[in-house]
């Protein structure tokens, strides 16, 4: 079975330019998990959906970051403009969500710079 | 509200020493608790979990039991190796149903040969 698929895997770009980020859930999947990693900040939650749904977007940092669910397989993550600020790794996740102890499985992750 | 603390690291040892890495919660009755492992390059996957007090997740020689009593979910490895190296997280879920977890900081072991 494919995993997470993320891409793509390195983007570097300047800063004001338009970053779009996309993750490809594992079939069947029902929730979809957006994070950042830096050595600084550690693992930050930025979103989250269940069933194409966001429940929670407290961890988006600005309005500069936006994220979307078009269909139940597909998602991405756009960042309008970017900053250097924005350089981090950023991982979705997906998770079959059925009332039990759910498994998140990770993508590879997308690493950002922005110069 | 629920929480995870982990031992601050990083974590040094020589190949073969015994690991632990000490993780404790905070939650509204009694979630399922995890650990998860983050290899150099790539993203966490899941290692171990453990469902319901004094159950004993295990994975790859590694083992972490559910201690009720003191809201605890220890890591340990008996005899760890240069492939080990790595970032541990552990995490709980967030209570309603959503998948949403908690992570930990996250502690990073380094095994030296």
């Amino acid at each position: 079975d494919a995993g997470v698929i993320q891409s793509p895997r390195h983007e570097v770009t300047e800063m004001g330019q338009e970053v779009t980020l996309r993750c490809k859930l594992i079939s069947g999947h029902n929730s979809l998990f957006w994070y950042r990693q830096t050595m600084m900040r550690g693992l930050e939650l930025l979103i989250y959906f269940n069933n194409n749904v966001p429940i929670d977007d407290s961890g988006m940092p600005e309005d500069r970051f936006s994220a979307k669910m078009p269909n139940a397989s597909f998602s991405t993550l756009k960042i309008q403009p970017s900053e250097p600020r924005d350089s981090a790794v950023y991982f979705c996740a997906s998770s079959l969500v059925s009332g039990g102890p759910d498994t998140q499985y990770f993508g590879p992750g997308t690493r950002l710079t922005v110069l | 509200g629920d929480s995870v603390t982990q031992m601050e690291g990083p974590v040094t040892l020589s190949e073969e020493a015994f690991l632990t890495i000490n993780c404790t919660y905070t939650a509204t009755g009694y979630p399922s608790l995890f650990w998860y492992v983050q290899y150099p390059g790539e993203g966490l996957q899941l290692l171990l979990k453990a469902t319901k007090a004094d159950d004993k997740g295990s994975n790859k020689g590694f083992e972490a039991t559910y201690r009720k009593e003191t809201t605890s979910f220890h890591l340990e490895k008996g005899s760890v190796q240069v492939s080990d190296s790595a970032v541990y997280f552990c995490a709980l879920p967030l209570s309603g149903n959503t998948g949403k977890l908690i992570f930990g900081q996250g502690t990073t072991l380094q095994v030296k040969p």
